[in-house]
């Protein structure tokens, strides 16, 4: 596509249930990254893929953030028994090169807005 | 370990001024440094980047950072300001060791260009 896609664009959660956030980065891009911004605040890392393999999880809040990208494209973040506090906006970028020497732009999607009740 | 401020939560100017975004950062190597612009309900969008070479870099609409070591800071600068360019600007920093995927964002800065 011609730019980072991401769905749903607003999800609205109970306390305690799963959810699911997609990211379809633009094609081609080996690296990947999901932020987190809460209301008022920057984006904050929470993880990178570099093609299929996740080589970087430090910034995932606890145990009940999940995210995979299983052949290297399309990346799912799982957010597992949600609280209020996982309460922001998700957002996916990518790159088109490995991020590990990389000083390369991002390109971001335009976020999945997440309200836990 | 790295970190970024944005002293400003609001910057208003009026159409045709110059105006500043003011940025400093924190790295324990060298940084690569970027700009950041996010309009309502879209993703950020890039503007420009520091990674070596020529202090005063240059980028997209016009806009500029000079890159100041010595005072550790990055601000963003325009010539001549456009109601346009009202919207929500991030720095970020990545400092620039293999293997480094964090990127950090400042908490942003509200440019409001007033006609």
């Amino acid at each position: 596509g011609a730019g980072v896609s991401q769905s749903p664009r607003y999800k609205v959660a109970k306390r305690g249930q799963d959810v699911a956030l997609r990211c379809d980065p633009i094609s081609g891009h080996v690296s990947l990254f999901w932020y987190q911004q809460a209301l008022g605040q920057g984006p904050e890392f929470l993880t990178y893929f570099q093609n299929e393999a996740q080589l970087d999880k430090s910034g995932l809040p606890s145990d009940r953030f999940f995210a995979e990208r299983p052949e290297g494209s399309v990346s799912t973040l799982k957010i597992q028994r949600t609280q209020q506090e996982d309460s922001a906006v998700y957002l996916c970028a990518s790159s088109l090169g490995e991020g590990g020497w990389s000083n390369e732009k991002l390109f971001f999607g335009s976020g999945t807005q997440l309200s836990v009740l | 370990a790295q970190s970024v401020a944005q002293p400003e939560d609001q910057v208003n100017v009026a159409e045709g001024n110059p105006l500043t975004v003011k940025c400093t950062y924190s790295v324990s190597g060298n940084p690569y440094l970027f700009w950041y612009v996010q309009y309502p309900n879209r993703g950020l969008q890039f503007l420009l980047k520091y990674i070596t070479g020529d202090n005063l870099v240059k980028g997209s609409y016009g806009f500029e950072a000079e890159f100041n070591k010595s005072q550790t800071s990055f601000h963003l600068k325009k010539p001549s300001a456009l109601v346009s360019d009202s919207a929500l600007y991030f720095c970020a920093v990545r400092d620039n060791l293999y293997n480094n995927n964090d990127m950090r964002f400042g908490a942003g800065t509200r440019l409001t260009v007033k006609p």
